[in-house]
């Protein structure tokens, strides 16, 4: 089946510092979704991207189709920042189970 | 528009005991998914319906699990005889088929202990 890996898997950065985090998945998809997991085990939706660029705020996405690999970018990071953020592709076409990576888990210091 | 609900919360229970857990998925929602996380992965899934019709199984469902939509609304995921590796956060998304390719949105997940 189809394999996500994210990196890095840990991540500390100073409040304001910005930040870069990598998802790569073995085959071609039709949908990719970055989520943050709150303290608290909520999976918050940031980007629904399947290719392109798209932009909210202090974040932005990326995604390579072609190459295999989307980007999260964090800029002016802050406290509240800090979680887990999970790629995940759905694993056939049509709204079918999303695959997830490992996550990387982002601490956020002041 | 409320968002994906899930109760309870929090559950604890002693092992082999039997416990339920509901999903109320977003009204205009007709696919529903479950997912099991355990700590420091990401959620692995587990099952998923399709209004009532419940499309696909994981092989990590053992036939201790079982899950129903029965008027393709809300869900539950019933464990029966519960075992300690049963303990994980247990989250439910939809989405919907209007679109081919939609956003699943999860609700804030049931966390498990089993003792």
């Amino acid at each position: 089946g189809i394999q996500v890996e994210q990196s890095p898997p840990d991540l500390i950065l100073q409040e304001g510092a910005n930040s870069t985090l990598r998802c790569n998945f073995s085959d071609s998809v039709n949908n990719l979704q970055w989520f943050h997991q709150n303290p608290w085990g909520q999976l918050i939706n940031l980007f629904y991207i399947p290719s392109g660029t798209k932009q909210n705020g202090r974040l932005s996405a990326t995604t390579v189709a072609t190459e295999r690999y989307s980007l999260l970018y964090i800029s002016s990071s802050q406290t509240t920042d800090s979680g887990v953020y999970f790629c995940a592709v759905e694993r056939d076409s049509g709204n079918t189970p999303l695959v997830f990576g490992k996550g990387t888990r982002l601490s956020v210091i002041a | 528009d409320t968002g994906v609900s899930q109760d309870p919360r929090h559950k604890i229970t002693k092992r082999g005991q039997n416990v339920t857990f509901r999903c109320d998925p977003i009204s205009e929602h007709n696919r529903l998914y479950w997912y099991r996380q355990t700590l420091g992965q990401g959620p692995e899934f587990l099952t998923y319906f399709q209004n009532e019709a419940q499309l696909e199984k994981s092989r990590l469902l053992s036939d201790r699990f079982s899950a129903e939509r029965p008027k393709g609304s809300f869900s539950t995921l019933e464990i029966q005889r519960t075992e300690q590796g049963d303990s994980a956060m247990y989250l439910c998304a939809s989405s919907s088929d209007r679109v081919f390719y939609d956003t699943q949105y999860f609700g804030p997940g049931t966390r498990l202990t089993v003792l």
